[in-house]
C-alpha cells in the first residue's frame, strides 16, 4: 500500500478555507485517495475519497493531481467544530484495510 | 440511526484477567475489523472480518482473538491481557469488501490493563 506524508499540524482562522495538503508519490493506478478526521478522541469519520478527479460533497472538496502524486483537502469554511486530527490514506480497491499515518492535526482559530 | 457499537467505552483491568470488548453494528455490513490506537502509531488494524465466519489477521494480532457468528457481531476478546495492550481500541464496520465505500468507525473502548 502507498505511503502518505502530511505536515504535523495547521491553524486555520474560523471562517477562512482550511487546505490540508497530502502526499503519496508512489500510489498505484487502482489505489483511491481517501480522506478520514478524528476529533479528540472520537471514533475516525469518514470525510471523502477520489481515484483522479476532483470530488465534492457537502462537507469538503478532494483536489488530487494529475499525475495522482498529492492531493488537497479542502474545508471550504472552517469551523471550530472543524479542530480536529486529519489522515490521508491510500486504499486499493478490492481490500477494506485501512491504513493510518499520524495525520494532520488541524487547529481552527477564532 | 446507523452506528457502530461498542462497549464498554472504559475499563481498567488487572493483568492475566480475560475479557471482551464487544461490536455491534446496525447497518448490515459484511465487512467488520478491529484497531488500536497508540499515541505516536496511529491506528493499526488488529483483526478483520469479510463475513459470518470468516477472520483474519491484521497488523498486530498477537495477544487477541475474535469472532463472527453473526453478521452485526464481532467481539474483541483478550484471553490474557497484558499491559501492552493498554490502548484506544475501535471497531469498524463497511458495507461490502471490495467496494469503494466508507467505514463506520464506533466511539472507542479505552482499555488500561494494570
Amino acid at each position: 500500500d502507498a505511503k502518505t506524508t502530511q505536515p504535523t499540524s495547521m491553524d486555520c482562522a474560523e471562517g477562512r478555507a482550511a487546505n490540508l495538503p497530502c502526499n503519496h508519490s508512489t500510489i498505484s493506478g487502482n489505489e483511491y485517495v481517501y480522506w478520514y478526521r478524528q476529533i479528540h478522541s472520537q471514533g475516525p469519520q469518514y470525510i471523502i475519497h477520489g481515484l483522479k478527479n476532483n470530488e465534492t460533497n457537502e462537507m469538503a472538496s478532494l483536489i488530487i493531481t494529475e499525475d495522482r502524486k498529492s492531493s488537497t483537502l479542502i474545508l471550504p469554511h472552517a469551523t471550530l467544530r472543524d479542530t480536529a486530527v486529519y489522515y490521508c490514506i491510500v486504499r486499493v480497491v478490492g481490500t477494506d484495510k485501512l491504513i493510518f499515518g499520524t495525520g494532520t492535526r488541524l487547529q481552527v482559530f477564532p | 440511526e446507523a452506528q457502530v457499537t461498542q462497549n464498554p467505552r472504559y475499563l481498567i483491568t488487572v493483568t492475566g484477567k480475560k475479557l471482551t470488548v464487544t461490536c455491534s453494528q446496525n447497518m448490515n455490513h459484511e465487512y467488520m475489523s478491529w484497531y488500536r490506537q497508540d499515541p505516536g502509531l496511529g491506528l493499526r488494524q488488529i483483526y478483520y472480518s469479510m463475513n459470518v465466519e470468516v477472520t483474519d489477521k491484521g497488523d498486530v494480532p498477537e495477544g487477541y482473538k475474535v469472532s463472527r457468528k453473526e453478521k452485526r457481531n464481532f467481539p474483541l476478546i483478550l484471553e490474557s491481557p497484558s499491559p501492552n495492550q493498554t490502548s484506544l481500541y475501535f471497531c469498524a464496520s463497511a458495507k461490502q469488501t471490495g467496494l469503494n465505500t466508507e467505514a463506520f468507525f464506533g466511539q472507542g473502548t479505552r482499555l488500561t490493563v494494570v
